[in-house]
């Protein structure tokens, strides 16, 4: 089955420190993506970043990066240099491939990591 | 952003009455989809679609149908709504295969 496993349900920082959100996952595809989503209070979701099944290098921006080991099966966030505006619910998600044609595409999602940045 | 909205933003509804959310997008993206969200179980997809008239059930479609005339729209409706159909539903898009999808503002519906 293909499944996002986010082990931190909460996780705390201090402001101007880095810290790393775990993500594992679990498929049999060999093409497959991976994203981070952030979902501050107000509700809206915002993509970060993503990392694609057959990058060789992990892929940043910004102050996002993502440590894709894939023998590990694991994307993790890591976030440098936290600002007060980083605290929000973190999703990571998984692209699949869906069962009906026209190439359509779905995305699984984790359960979510809420990250507090204290000043 | 891909100029997605979402309407109504908030409803409250009785058991047994039917309720249609609607999607609308301005970036002639191919793919949509029906999220809803409840603490403990981040985002399940309920229904997709990959071209008008093109769709397919999610993970949790039980009780919701879409439907696809254009583009542009994507519609939920819950039959018969009941309490378990109180959450927030999101609404996303996607440009094409091996892009990322963009959401919506949300839409939280209250079941009483």
């Amino acid at each position: 089955a293909q499944k996002i496993t986010q082990t931190q349900p909460g996780m705390f920082v201090q402001e101007k420190e880095a810290v790393t959100l775990d993500c594992t996952y679990d498929t049999s595809d060999p093409s497959y993506g991976l994203f981070w989503y952030k979902q501050p209070s107000s509700g809206e979701m915002i993509f970060l970043i993503y990392q694609g099944s057959y990058d060789q290098q992990n892929a940043t921006e910004g102050r996002y990066s993502l440590n894709f080991q894939k023998a590990r099966k694991s994307a993790n966030l890591v976030i440098s240099a936290s600002q007060l505006g980083d605290s929000a619910m973190y999703f990571c998600a998984m692209r699949v491939q869906g069962s009906s044609q026209g190439g359509s595409e779905k995305l699984v999602f984790g359960k979510g990591t809420k990250l507090t940045v204290n000043p | 952003d891909a100029g997605i909205t979402q309407s109504p933003r908030h409803k409250v509804t009785e058991t047994g009455t039917p309720v249609t959310l609607r999607c609308h997008q301005t970036e002639n993206h191919r793919y949509m989809y029906w999220y809803r969200q409840d603490p403990g179980h981040g985002l399940r997809l309920i229904h997709y679609s990959y071209g008008v008239k093109d769709t397919d059930k999610g993970e949790v479609s039980d009780g919701y149908s879409v439907s696809r005339s254009k583009t542009e729209d994507f519609l939920l409706t819950l039959e018969s709504a009941t309490s378990s159909q109180t959450s927030v539903y999101f609404c996303a898009t996607q440009m094409g295969q091996l892009y990322e999808q963009y959401f919506g503002p949300g839409t939280r519906l209250t079941v009483t």
